[in-house]
């Protein structure tokens, strides 16, 4: 398997801009999260999906974020508009969820950067 | 509630041993470590689920203290590649909640 495929790797632009974040988990895996790690804050969780269906949301710093699921292959995350402390490594992670809480496959991750 | 790591840092040479400890003022159901290098994603380690269970990878192990709401990784025999940010994570509301990491370093 592939594993997790995130795009793009790294995303650099300004102030104000829109800014999609692309995520395909593994085959198979019916849950998928969202975080977000910079120094300050550490790995954060933003949301996360189980069977496409949005469960927790509650990590999202605010309306300017929203993620979707339309199906079990992907996932975007988008910020509009975009602010400078965005800027972040946005990791994807896909697992199996059969109520509990099971291993979390990650993807390389997008490193953002907003100026 | 997030996790507690300590120490926040530690630095070793090549055949030492290491401790991290990660607790938690709640109850806990299940315990993760992670292990991120520099760069790189955080990559799964193990889960424990149950208080007493004990776990091993080659020359690390963790165990689970589910009365104290405490877990431990052991790191035996340190080697380079073992340098990198340790996390623990902790199931609650259907979601894992990291700690702030352990960074370790490893010295030939």
């Amino acid at each position: 398997d592939a594993g997790v495929i995130q795009s793009p790797r790294h995303e650099v632009t300004e102030m104000g801009q829109e800014v999609t974040l692309r995520c395909k988990p593994i085959s198979g895996h019916n849950s998928l999260f969202w975080y977000r790690q910079t120094m300050m804050r550490g790995l954060e969780l933003l949301i996360y999906f189980n069977n496409n269906v949005p469960i927790d949301d509650s990590g999202m710093p605010e309306d300017r974020f929203s993620a979707k699921m339309p199906n079990a292959s992907f996932s975007t995350l988008k910020i509009q508009p975009s602010e400078p402390r965005d800027s972040a490594v946005y990791f994807c992670a896909s697992s199996t969820s059969r109520g509990r809480i099971y291993e979390q496959y990650f993807g390389p991750g997008t490193r953002l950067t907003v100026t | 509630q997030q996790p507690v790591q300590s120490p926040q840092a530690v630095i070793l040479r090549e055949g030492e041993d290491a401790v991290i400890n990660c607790s938690s003022s709640k109850a806990l159901y299940s315990v993760h470590w992670y292990r991120q290098k520099h760069g790189e994603a955080p990559v799964f380690l193990m889960i424990l689920l149950k208080g007493g269970e004990q776990k091993g990878h080659e020359k690390i192990s963790a165990s689970f203290n589910e009365k104290k709401q405490q877990s431990s990784l052991y790191l035996t025999a340190s080697q380079l590649s073992y340098s990198g940010t340790y996390f623990c994570g902790t199931e609650g509301a259907r979601r894992l909640i990291f700690g702030a990491g352990t960074r370790l370093a490893v010295h030939p």
